[in-house]
């Protein structure tokens, strides 16, 4: 079946510095990408998601950005503040349906 | 907006029960969908219903069961409970099926099988 090899498994940065966490998935029919955020104990978040008809999307200090040819997708995060420590998971579906298939997730660690 | 809703929060269930839990969207989504998360198996999408109709389906068995009421209140029930059905049992509720989303999680079931 279809799945996502999600990198690193854990990040561990200073504040201030940058994040950037890689997905790379198997489905060249992909065109739905999303990611969420899951700090310990509480519910997962959607914090950012991008369509295969675009390359690159920002909210404010977090950006996805998408290599259909490579099938790979990465999140950044700028400027990271220790409450960005949390799981991040990324997934991605195909088609017009919505099946999800998750990473493993990133165990993203910012220092202060 | 009150936020999305699941009960109960924690059950402990034998091994061949059966067990429903409960998923309360936020007012105005008609779109809940199930996720199972495990330390071993992850973030496992079940299913995802849109309007009383179930739009989308995760590879689970059987036992793995759903329904959406008019409210678009949704329940998932689990047959023969098996000791690897431990697991948090997730709902989100969504604004749209498919398209640009805006999806919001419940706090979870956390489901204990014995």
């Amino acid at each position: 079946g279809e799945n996502v090899e999600q990198h690193p498994s854990t990040l561990s940065v200073q504040e201030g510095d940058s994040a950037v966490i890689k997905c790379t998935y198997s489905d060249s029919a992909s065109n739905y990408f999303p990611w969420y955020k899951q700090e310990l104990g509480k519910r997962p978040q959607l914090i950012i998601d991008i369509r295969s008809n675009v390359g690159e999307k920002k909210d404010q200090r977090i950006a996805v950005t998408l290599n259909k040819t490579a099938k790979h997708f990465s999140l950044h995060i700028t400027e990271t503040q220790p409450e960005d420590s949390a799981v991040y998971f990324c997934a991605f579906a195909s088609g017009g349906s919505y099946i999800p298939t998750f990473g493993r997730g990133t165990s993203l660690i910012v220092h202060p | 907006k009150a936020g999305v809703t699941q009960t109960p929060r924690y059950l402990i269930k034998t091994r061949g029960q059966q067990v429903t839990l409960s998923c309360s969207p936020i007012s105005g989504h008609r779109s809940v969908s199930w996720y199972q998360q495990t330390p071993g198996q992850g973030l496992q999408f079940l299913f995802e219903y849109f309007s009383e109709t179930q739009r989308n389906k995760g590879n689970f068995p059987g036992r793995f069961s759903g329904r959406q009421f008019s409210n678009s209140r949704s329940e998932m029930n689990v047959s023969t409970l098996e000791l690897g059905d431990s697991a948090l049992y997730l709902c989100a509720s969504s604004s749209l099926s498919g398209g640009e989303r805006e999806q919001y999680f419940g706090p979870g079931t956390r489901l204990t099988v014995t």
